[in-house]
């Protein structure tokens, strides 16, 4: 059972777009949402993390949004870059109850065209 | 900060011998380390979860015989794929927390067995 399901499976956007990957998760014992960002032949790199007491979150060009009720976020990145081509993974984890390990949802491929 | 280094990078055995993969937390010391598999153009799956001088806990479906996880000390972790055969073909991951929540992701192993 997967209990973080991210979506699209697959994006493409023009230099300067606007991608957004969303993840919906089932699990309200969640409270910790890491995305990461993955190269080919490379280990994922966190990028940005929100915990569940605020609803949006920015660092640099990356934002999370949180919606608690819907039990989503999303991933978005602004002025977006043909070096920012990769493979987004979204996660969860319960960490209040101790260290736990991180789901991941299955990936977004993100190719941005110049 | 938060580095986290893997070795060998990639190593190419003959079936039926055993493979070392070293995790090191380079500047920060890890209670709990996890190691993943990743398969290609797929998401990470949580092999094992190490913590500093106990028995690691495996996943289900993960033969705890075949895959031998050492948490020495708070700086090192081992994942020993004992008698290795061609379907252990993958990239194996560790990741390292530095508190309950943040992990940080080593480079990756690439492991062919021929």
């Amino acid at each position: 059972q997967q209990q973080v399901k991210q979506s699209p499976q697959s994006l493409i956007v023009q230099k300067g777009g606007i991608p957004i990957i969303n993840c919906a998760y089932e699990n309200t014992a969640f409270d910790y949402f890491p995305w990461y960002q993955q190269f080919p032949g490379k280990g994922p790199a966190l990028l940005i993390a929100i915990r569940p007491d605020v609803s949006e979150k920015k660092e640099g060009r990356f934002t999370i949004s949180f919606n608690k009720s819907a039990k989503q976020f999303s991933l978005h990145i602004m002025d977006s870059q043909p070096g920012d081509s990769a493979t987004y993974f979204c996660a969860a984890s319960t960490v209040n109850s101790g260290n736990t390990p991180l789901v991941f949802g299955k990936g977004t491929r993100l190719s941005v065209i110049a | 900060g938060a580095v986290v280094s893997q070795h060998p990078s990639r190593v190419i055995c003959k079936s039926g011998t055993s493979v070392k993969i070293e995790c090191r937390s380079l500047d920060f010391q890890a209670t709990t380390m996890f190691w993943y598999r990743q398969f290609p153009k797929k998401s990470l799956m949580l092999m094992a979860t190490s913590n500093e001088g106990s028995k690691a806990t495996y996943e289900q479906g993960v033969e705890k015989d075949k895959f031998l996880i050492n948490h020495a000390s708070l700086t090192l972790s081992t994942l020993t794929v004992t008698s290795a055969h061609p379907e252990d073909s993958s990239f194996y991951i560790c990741s390292a927390s530095t508190s309950a929540d943040t992990q940080y992701f080593g480079p990756g192993t690439r492991l062919t067995v021929l």
